[in-house]
């Protein structure tokens, strides 16, 4: 089956150094969606793409979809604070019968203030 | 308010005793889903609906059942828990429309099986 991997596992940053999380599929994916989940919290999305090589920002944050449509990034400037968290990449794997979601492991961010 | 509600938050319960984990959504979406989640390994699917009567296995399904009979509803049932099922169990569900389909999480249960 499809297998997501994300590197690094984890990252401490000085606030204000930037950080970046790569993830990377097995397979060639349909779109690539990212989450983040706050300490004690449920995961949240923050963008889908779905174009090689597509490129979307939403404030401090740039996330990229690779040109094969098999890898992915995002990548934070100026770290803050309340950017820590864990952050997740997934996509959709096809099987016999529909669609399952498949998550990356997760980058977690360390924000030192 | 559109969202994901998940009962109970937190239960403590000991090997065999069956139990239900109810999931519910109030925005008509299709497709529902749940995950655990575990120290180093992400999220991890364990079942998935893609409409009312039909469900399907995830990645991890041994040791789990779920229903769906109605569509805002998707339990998740442990038959005979054991300790390796502790963990922390996220519902989701997401409309199901081809383009965007987010995910929305519920607040979590979080399940110690002593």
């Amino acid at each position: 089956g499809q297998q997501v991997m994300q590197i690094p596992q984890y990252q401490h940053v000085q606030e204000g150094e930037d950080f970046t999380t790569y993830c990377n599929s097995s397979t060639t994916l349909s779109n690539i969606q990212w989450y983040k989940q706050r300490p004690g919290g449920h995961p949240v999305f923050l963008i889908q793409l779905v174009k090689s090589g597509e490129v979307k920002k939403q404030k401090r944050l740039t996330f990229q979809f690779g040109e094969a449509k098999k890898n992915s990034s995002l990548h934070i400037t100026a770290t803050q604070t309340t950017d820590v968290g864990t952050y997740f990449c997934a996509g959709y794997q096809w099987d016999n019968y529909g669609q399952n979601f498949v998550f990356g492991p997760g980058t977690r961010l360390s924000v030192l203030p | 308010e559109a969202q994901v509600t998940q009962n109970p938050r937190y239960l403590i319960t000991v090997t065999g005793k069956k139990l239900t984990v109810t999931c519910s959504q109030n925005m008509n979406h299709e497709y529902m889903s749940w995950y655990r989640q575990d120290p180093g390994l992400g999220l991890r699917q364990i079942y998935y609906s893609m409409n009312v009567e039909v469900t399907d296995k995830g990645d991890v399904p041994e040791g789990y059942k779920v229903s769906r009979k109605e569509k805002r509803n998707f339990p998740l049932i442990l038959e005979s828990p054991s300790p390796n099922q502790t963990s922390l169990y996220f519902c989701a569900s997401n409309p199901w429309t081809g383009t965007l389909d987010t995910q929305y999480f519920g607040p979590g249960t979080r399940l110690t099986v002593l």
